[in-house]
């Protein structure tokens, strides 16, 4: 069965670095998404991408983030210049439709 | 805005038991879908069940149901004969139709006792 996966699983970083999550969405899917949850949480949307261009993005998807379809496989999400509270579990979507389906997330943690 | 409210932060159920999440939002959409996922300890999002707010029937996945109340705005999900790896946050999600974004409620940590 397809799914979204998503690399690194886990990555540590120092405040003021830049770092790149990836995802590899379902293969026939139109529609990518990035979520976060800090821990304990609830789930927050980011952004969703469709047809090579930001879709909708919420107020925490400031100029600090930005996202990118390189190739016809991959999308990251790029953090430019990590802040302590950016440490959270970053989840990658993708949805052909209406469901959407989670990969397994990336641990961020910023020190 | 839309929001979605998850009252209950924790709940427990015997194994084999039936125990029922509860889940209620606000919006102004006439159509629209919500789902319920589970997240156990691994931190992964899985899908439990989907409803689309057109069909008055309730849908249902195996031991997993629904019970759909569109003018109460209240989506619970019903689980039985509880097993041990149901054990997880549910997280209860609305999703309008334009711009697919996903609203997800809080959480509720369910803990199946054996």
């Amino acid at each position: 069965e397809p799914e979204v996966t998503q690399t690194p699983s886990h990555q540590v970083t120092q405040m003021g670095q830049e770092v790149i999550l990836r995802c590899v969405p379902i293969s026939n899917h139109l529609y990518f998404y990035w979520y976060r949850q800090i821990l304990g949480q609830k789930v927050e949307f980011l952004v969703s991408f469709y047809n090579n261009e930001i879709s909708e993005k919420s107020e925490i998807f400031d100029d600090q983030f930005s996202v990118e379809r390189p190739d016809g496989s991959n999308f990251t999400l790029k953090i430019r210049s990590t802040k302590l509270e950016d440490s959270a579990m970053y989840f990658c979507a993708s949805s052909g439709r209406e469901t959407q389906y989670f990969g397994p997330g990336t641990r961020l943690l910023v020190l | 805005a839309q929001t979605v409210t998850q009252s209950q932060p924790e709940m427990s159920v015997q194994e084999a038991e039936t125990v029922t999440l509860s889940c209620t939002y606000d919006t102004s959409e006439n159509n629209y879908y919500l789902f319920w996922y589970k997240q156990p300890p691994s931190r992964q999002m899985i899908l439990v069940i989907r409803q689309e707010a057109y069909k008055q029937q309730n849908a249902t996945e195996n031991r997993f149901s629904v019970n759909f109340q569109k003018a109460a705005k209240s989506f619970s999900l019903k689980i039985s004969d509880s097993q041990l790896g149901d054990t997880a946050m549910y997280f209860c999600a609305f999703m309008k139709l334009v711009g697919n974004q996903f609203y997800f409620g809080t959480g509720t940590s369910l803990t199946v006792i054996p």
